[in-house]
Formats: C-alpha cells, sequence, structure tokens
C-alpha cells in the first residue's frame, strides 16, 4: 500500500502560470481534502470532497479549482498563480465515517515567483 | 474560526510532562489531535468525542470539556520522538470539515 501519494514533490512557477496538482490514494476512501499550509498558520482546508464526483469549498477556496473524475483521485488547479499561493500543499483522504483519522500525503511544496 | 492552541512553543528536558491546550468559540462536535514532524506531513493521534469517546493510536491521554468548549493533550514522560509540531481540529456539527489550529510547536532535549 502506498497510502496517500502527491504529485509532483516540488514546483516553481511564474506569477500567471496554471499547475495541476496530483493527490492519489490507494486506501478505498470515500473523503479526500486539500489543504494549504503556511507559517504560523497552521493547517487551512481549501477544497474537499465526499465522493466521486462530488467536491465542497473549505475555508480558503479563493484561486484554486479541484476535481474527482475517480474515486482515488483527487486534482487541486491554479489557473492563474499568485505569490500568495506559495505554499505547502498536503492531501488527506479519510473513510466514510465522520469521525475517522485523515491520513496525510507527503505535500507539495509551491513556490510562485 | 481557528480553534485556539496553547502554549505557542514549549521546551522540555526527557522525562519531562506537557500539556497543550485547544479551546474555540464555537460548539464542538469532536476534538482531532496531529502530530507533524519537520518536513513531514501530519500523523494522527486522537480524536475525542462528545460524550467521552476516545479514538486513539498512541500512549497519549487528552480530555474533552464539552462545556468549555476545549481540549487538552497530555503528553507524560516525554521521549525525543515527541519532538514536533502539535495540532489540534475541531469539527463543529454535521459536516465533514476539520478546522486547524495554529499549532504547538514542542521541543524534547536530551
Amino acid at each position: 500500500n502506498a497510502g496517500v501519494t502527491q504529485t509532483p514533490k516540488f514546483r516553481v512557477l511564474k506569477t500567471g502560470q496554471s499547475m495541476t496538482l496530483l493527490c492519489a490514494q490507494d486506501m478505498n476512501h470515500e473523503y479526500m481534502y486539500w489543504y494549504r499550509q503556511d507559517p504560523g498558520m497552521g493547517l487551512r482546508l481549501i477544497h474537499y470532497s465526499v465522493g466521486e464526483g462530488t467536491t465542497a469549498k473549505g475555508e480558503v477556496p479563493d484561486g484554486y479549482n479541484v476535481s474527482r473524475l475517480k474515486k482515488q483521485n483527487f486534482l487541486l488547479g491554479l489557473e492563474s498563480a499568485a505569490p500568495s499561493q506559495t505554499s505547502v500543499y498536503f492531501c488527506a483522504s479519510s473513510y466514510p465515517v465522520r469521525e475517522d483519522e485523515q491520513f496525510f500525503g507527503p505535500g507539495t511544496r509551491l513556490t510562485v515567483l | 474560526q481557528q480553534p485556539v492552541q496553547s502554549p505557542q512553543a514549549v521546551i522540555l528536558r526527557e522525562g519531562e510532562d506537557a500539556v497543550i491546550n485547544c479551546s474555540s468559540s464555537k460548539a464542538l462536535y469532536s476534538v482531532h489531535w496531529y502530530r507533524q514532524k519537520h518536513g513531514e506531513a501530519p500523523v494522527f493521534l486522537m480524536i475525542l468525542l462528545k460524550g467521552g469517546e476516545q479514538k486513539g493510536h498512541e500512549k497519549i491521554s487528552a480530555s474533552f470539556n464539552e462545556k468549555k468548549q476545549q481540549s487538552s493533550l497530555y503528553l507524560t514522560a516525554s521521549q525525543l520522538s515527541y519532538s514536533g509540531t502539535y495540532f489540534c481540529g475541531s469539527r463543529g456539527g454535521s459536516n465533514y470539515k476539520l478546522t486547524f489550529g495554529k499549532g504547538t510547536l514542542l521541543t524534547v532535549n536530551p
């Protein structure tokens, strides 16, 4: 079992460029989440999904889009990157039980110049 | 609204105890605790539910005061491996979202 994997691990973008971060899990989890982590701010939820084909906004959704076309994959898109989106992005997944642990991926460190 | 964690940072010597607190201005349904080592992903520690139920994987204890909307994580006889940033996450009702606090940096020295 690979658990939760994220691609890529590092990326540097120029302002205005676009990119997609891929999250994949092999645990058959229904729920998936995208967080961003900035120094001193903790983990903030960007978007989440409670099942294939469904997505919802979290705390800080502006500037991001997501898609969940397959149960095992959750994609996070930046259409026009801004320096304020420089961050470490974590994907997580969990079973369809509200009170269960979230399994986190290793993170993607994104720098927008 | 993010739950508030205190202290922001604590330094211990091996074998000492520590308490990390998490409080919310909103009614809590559950509190989740995670630990993150530098450069790594957060790892689940424990969930505390209304009614007193706990779900956890490690020998770390915690409490949940529903009336005060507070949770405390108790780290006893700390080990070097306890070092890291501890996050509490709160869930306020019939939704699937966790709102995390800003974290508490725990450093355990020999």
